[in-house]
C-alpha cells in the first residue's frame, strides 16, 4: 500500500464551480500535513498546510480527519488558474521526510 | 532571494555517461532535499542533508547515484554510469526546519529535465 493515496483525475469542472479532492495516507504517527500545488513542468509549491481543526485560505478549505486518516482539498468559485496538479503530502515514518501523493489533475474550463 | 537555483536546465545525453546535477539552496536553509519525479512513480525523496551532512539516502536507487554537499551552498546530484531508465525530473528543495516543524516549508528549484538516450 502507497503511504500516500490519490485520485489521480483529472477532474474536469467549470470556472466558478465547487471541486473537492481527498487523500489517505497509511503513517497514523503522522503529525503534518500539507497541499502542495504543481503546475505543467513546473516545480511544487506549498499551497496551504493542513491543521487538525481544519483550515481555511480564501477560496481553499483544507480538513484533516486522524481516525480515518484521511485529508481532503475544497476550492470554490473554481478559476482557470487553480488548474493544475493537487499534491497531497505527509510527513512520512521517520518524521524528517516528506511522502507526496501522485497528485490529483484538476481542469478548470471557461 | 533568488530561490532555489539548479543547474543545467535540461540535459540529454547518452547511455554511460556520467551527469552531475547541480543545486544552489536558498541561503540560510540548513535542510537540501533531492527527489526525482516520473510519471509511473510520482516524486520521491532520493536523500536529504542537514548542515551540509547526508542524513537518509535510503532513496537513491543504486550505487549509480552519488550526492555531495561541500557547503552551505552548493550540492551535487551525480549518476555515473546514466541508464535511460534515470531519465525524469530533478528537483532539489530546501527548508529552514525539517518537515513537521514550523518553518518545515520545503522551497523547490525549477528542475533538471534530464533524458538519457
Amino acid at each position: 500500500r502507497k503511504e500516500v493515496e490519490q485520485d489521480p483525475g483529472p477532474f474536469n469542472v467549470p470556472e466558478g464551480a465547487t471541486v473537492a479532492f481527498n487523500c489517505t495516507y497509511s503513517n497514523s504517527a503522522s503529525q503534518s500535513f500539507f497541499w502542495y500545488r504543481q503546475d505543467c513542468r513546473k516545480e511544487p509549491k506549498l499551497l496551504m498546510s493542513v491543521y487538525s481543526s481544519g483550515n481555511e485560505d480564501g477560496r481553499f478549505t483544507a480538513q484533516l480527519n486522524r481516525a480515518s486518516q484521511y485529508i481532503s482539498l475544497l476550492i470554490r468559485d473554481s478559476k482557470l488558474s487553480d488548474s493544475a496538479t493537487y499534491l497531497c503530502v505527509v510527513n512520512g515514518k521517520y518524521g524528517n521526510k516528506l511522502v507526496f501523493g501522485a497528485g490529483t489533475i484538476l481542469r478548470v474550463k471557461s | 532571494d533568488a530561490g532555489v537555483i539548479q543547474s543545467p536546465r535540461h540535459e540529454v545525453t547518452e547511455m554511460g555517461q556520467e551527469v552531475t546535477l547541480r543545486c544552489k539552496p536558498i541561503s540560510g536553509h540548513d535542510y537540501l532535499f533531492w527527489y526525482r519525479q516520473t510519471m509511473m512513480r510520482g516524486l520521491e525523496l532520493l536523500i536529504y542533508f542537514n548542515n551540509n551532512v547526508p542524513i537518509d539516502d535510503s532513496g537513491m536507487p543504486e550505487d549509480r547515484f552519488s550526492a555531495k554537499m561541500p557547503n552551505a551552498s552548493f550540492s551535487t546530484l551525480k549518476i555515473q554510469p546514466s541508464e535511460p531508465r534515470d531519465s525524469a525530473v530533478y528537483f532539489c528543495a530546501s527548508s529552514l526546519f525539517p518537515a513537521g516543524t514550523g518553518g518545515h516549508e520545503q522551497f523547490f528549484g525549477p528542475g533538471t529535465r534530464l533524458t538519457v538516450l
